[in-house]
């Protein structure tokens, strides 16, 4: 059980072009759902944090007009990067939380996004 | 800040060796801590935690004991397989939070 799903799992895509990332809780309901960055090397940064039905919480120094995210079922959120640039180029992990509050969460796969 | 610092990597070791994966972390309170295992390919799975002081979290042979006199959480394992080659990352959650805060992450490669 607790099984989280990314979908793509690689994207290449052109520098100005929008990508969208989905992720999805696949057997349970997830009220909250976390989007994490992963550089090379480096330890996971927490982007935002999605609630269902409400406006995502970015983190300092993150761009919510840069990093859309939208929480529309409590199944899936999707993080979709604007206008990306080779420097968005990384590795997008989310996460879930199949009780609120709950100290556990559930981790999707990861997308890598290459930007050219 | 808040922060987690494990040793880096990686870590190479032979099949049956002893494991210890060094963790520390600051903090005010007394988070839950964490260690999170990335297996090549997919995606992070909570290998074990500790909610307290003194608690000690364990799971497939491996364990981990919350020491707040040292603020530590160390990775230990008594006999490594190869099969257990992966990312190995610590975590603490925020205060008042249930955010987490991550270490950098410890490669593990075990040879036959």
């Amino acid at each position: 059980g607790a099984v989280v799903s990314q979908h793509p799992s690689r994207v290449i895509c052109k520098s100005g072009t929008s990508v969208k990332i989905e992720c999805r809780s696949l057997d349970f309901q997830a009220t909250t759902m976390f989007w994490y960055r992963q550089f090379p090397k480096k330890s996971l940064m927490l982007m935002a944090t999605s609630n269902e039905g409400s406006k995502a919480t970015y983190e300092q120094g993150v761009e919510k007009d840069k990093f859309l995210i939208n929480h529309a079922s409590l199944t899936l959120s999707t993080l979709t990067v604007t206008s990306a640039h080779p420097e968005d180029s990384s590795f997008y992990i989310c996460s879930a939380l199949d009780t609120p509050g709950a100290d556990t969460q559930y981790f999707g796969p990861g997308t890598r996004l290459t930007v050219l | 800040g808040d922060s987690v610092t494990q040793m880096e990597g990686p870590v190479t070791l032979s099949e049956e060796a002893f494991l210890t994966i060094n963790c520390t972390y600051t903090a005010t309170g007394y988070p839950s801590l964490f260690w999170y295992v990335q297996y090549p390919g997919e995606g992070l799975q909570l290998l074990l935690k500790a909610t307290k002081a003194d608690d000690k979290g364990s799971n497939k042979g491996f364990e981990a004991t919350y020491r707040k006199e040292t603020t530590s959480f160390h990775l230990e394992k008594g006999s490594v397989q190869v099969s257990d080659s992966a990312v190995y990352f610590c975590a603490r959650r925020m205060d008042s939070s249930y955010k987490l805060i991550f270490g950098s992450g410890t490669r593990l490669l075990v040879r036959p």
